[in-house]
């Protein structure tokens, strides 16, 4: 089955350094890939959207790769600052429908 | 900035009553979902809805599930009779759909949730 998987623990790093989550998949040929921030109680926030051709997107501080060999995303912050801290979500999707399948969320503390 | 609303904010229900989610999507967007969170668990999707009609839904969206466009602007989630295990958070989302001949679908813009909880 469908299976996604992000840092399953928390990372906690210094302000002003980089993070870097990971996001894996198995069984599944995504035609794009998304990344969305959640803060507790809250809905999941739009970030970055990478499709299956594309390598690398940036935007401002946030950088995301997708390599399609390895199933793999990386989803960067650089210049951390604590207004950073909340959960991160990997998505998955492809067809037409629009369905998403979300990985669990790595949760990020940056400390001042 | 345009916005998807939900409401309520909060639902508290009894087991084995109805209840309905409402959601305004953004206004001219084409695509609509809903998704539940349980506490503590990954995002999941329930169903996608585009030219007045389900387009997928998920083994979670059984017959007890229906959603609904009744006017242009809103979305509904109803459950027909509540059980306990549906407690969760209920997300309504919004994608723009067509741009000239492609249908674009793929960025979701997500409501702030509905809480419910089934006693």
């Amino acid at each position: 089955s469908q299976k996604i998987e992000q840092n399953s623990e928390a990372l906690n790093i210094q302000e002003g350094k980089t993070a870097t989550l990971t996001c894996n998949y198995t069984n599944y040929s995504p035609a794009y890939l998304q990344w969305y921030r959640q803060d507790p109680g809250r809905g999941p926030v739009f970030l970055l959207l990478i499709r299956e051709n594309e390598k690398e997107k940036r935007k401002e501080r946030l950088k995301v790769t997708f390599d399609t060999t390895l199933k793999q995303s990386l989803f960067h912050i650089t210049a951390s600052q604590p207004a950073d801290s909340a959960t991160y979500l990997c998505a998955l999707g492809s067809g037409n429908t629009g369905k998403l399948i979300f990985g669990q969320g790595t949760t990020l503390q940056v400390k001042p | 900035e345009p916005e998807v609303t939900q409401t309520p904010s909060h639902q508290v229900t009894q087991m084995g009553q109805e209840v309905i989610l409402r959601c305004v999507p953004i206004s001219n967007h084409l695509y609509f979902y809903w998704y539940r969170q349980i506490l503590g668990q990954k995002v999941e999707f329930l169903v996608s809805f585009y030219n007045n009609e389900i387009s997928e839904k998920s083994e979670i969206f059984d017959d007890q599930f229906s959603v609904e466009r009744p006017d242009g602007s809103n979305f509904t989630l109803k459950i027909r009779s509540t059980k306990l295990e549906d407690s969760a958070m209920y997300f309504c989302a919004s994608s723009e759909g067509a741009r000239g001949w492609r249908v674009f679908q793929e960025t979701q813009y997500f409501g702030p949730g509905t809480r419910l909880l089934v006693l």
